[in-house]
């Protein structure tokens, strides 16, 4: 029973490097998410997908891209980090149609920008 | 601009203890009220959520309270026990297949034995 599963758990980045942070459901949900968690500021929505084949902007989308690469995956690419970035990334996913079905989030990934 | 006030960011209590949190929001269109709870290393789970046409839910030791006249909401935990240190968030949303939550920005609980 994995529900949302994140990887990397850790990551280690210089300034300027690019990466992918790679999610997965198996609760065959339709819309998914990427929030990223800071000390003091909580949740802020990053992208978010309603359904395979589409993306959406959140909050704070600056810095990154998305895709919905079918039903099960949503990756996060960071095509230049920076320290800024440093932060724990969640993903989570959401059945849509039902309409109060709550967030299944990952366990997260902690990335560290220098 | 913050939608969703969260207070207090910290709370230490004793095993046994009631703490309470609150949350306030201002958008009147907000219909969904839900409480994440969050252990260290992990994702927020979902607690307990509350629509507003009822004023009080129940979950075992956890009970949101509802007040719609002030725009505010509660969270009260029973008879706490260490277990139930963790960092909680309270969040709103409208309605809608494409739910987006507003977040607070979460309490720290300590619940010491």
């Amino acid at each position: 029973n994995a529900g949302v599963t994140q990887t990397p758990k850790f990551q280690v980045l210089k300034t300027g490097q690019s990466m992918t942070l790679q999610c997965a459901q198996d609760m065959n949900h339709n819309s998914m998410y990427w929030y990223r968690q800071d000390p003091g500021m909580g949740l802020r929505l990053i992208y978010y997908s309603a359904s395979e084949g589409t993306t959406d902007k959140g909050e704070v989308p600056n810095g990154y891209n998305v895709s919905r690469l079918n039903k099960r995956e949503f990756s996060l690419r960071l095509e230049s980090a920076a320290p800024s970035q440093t932060s724990v990334y969640f993903c989570a996913s959401r059945l849509t149609g039902s309409e109060n079905s709550p967030l299944h989030f990952g366990n997260g990934t902690r990335l560290t920008v220098t | 601009q913050q939608q969703v006030k969260q207070s207090p960011q910290s709370l230490i209590v004793q095993k046994g203890g009631i703490p309470i949190i609150n949350c306030a929001y201002e958008n009147t269109a907000f219909d969904y009220f839900p409480w994440y709870q969050q252990f260290p290393g992990k994702g927020p789970a979902l607690l307990i959520a509350i629509r507003p046409d009822v004023s009080e839910k129940k979950e075992g030791r956890f009970t949101i309270s509802f007040n719609k006249s002030a725009k505010q909401f509660s969270l009260h935990i029973m008879d706490s026990q260490p277990g139930d240190s963790a960092t909680y968030f309270c969040a709103a949303s409208t309605g809608g297949n494409n739910r987006k939550l507003i977040w607070g920005l979460g309490t720290s609980l300590a619940v010491n034995p």
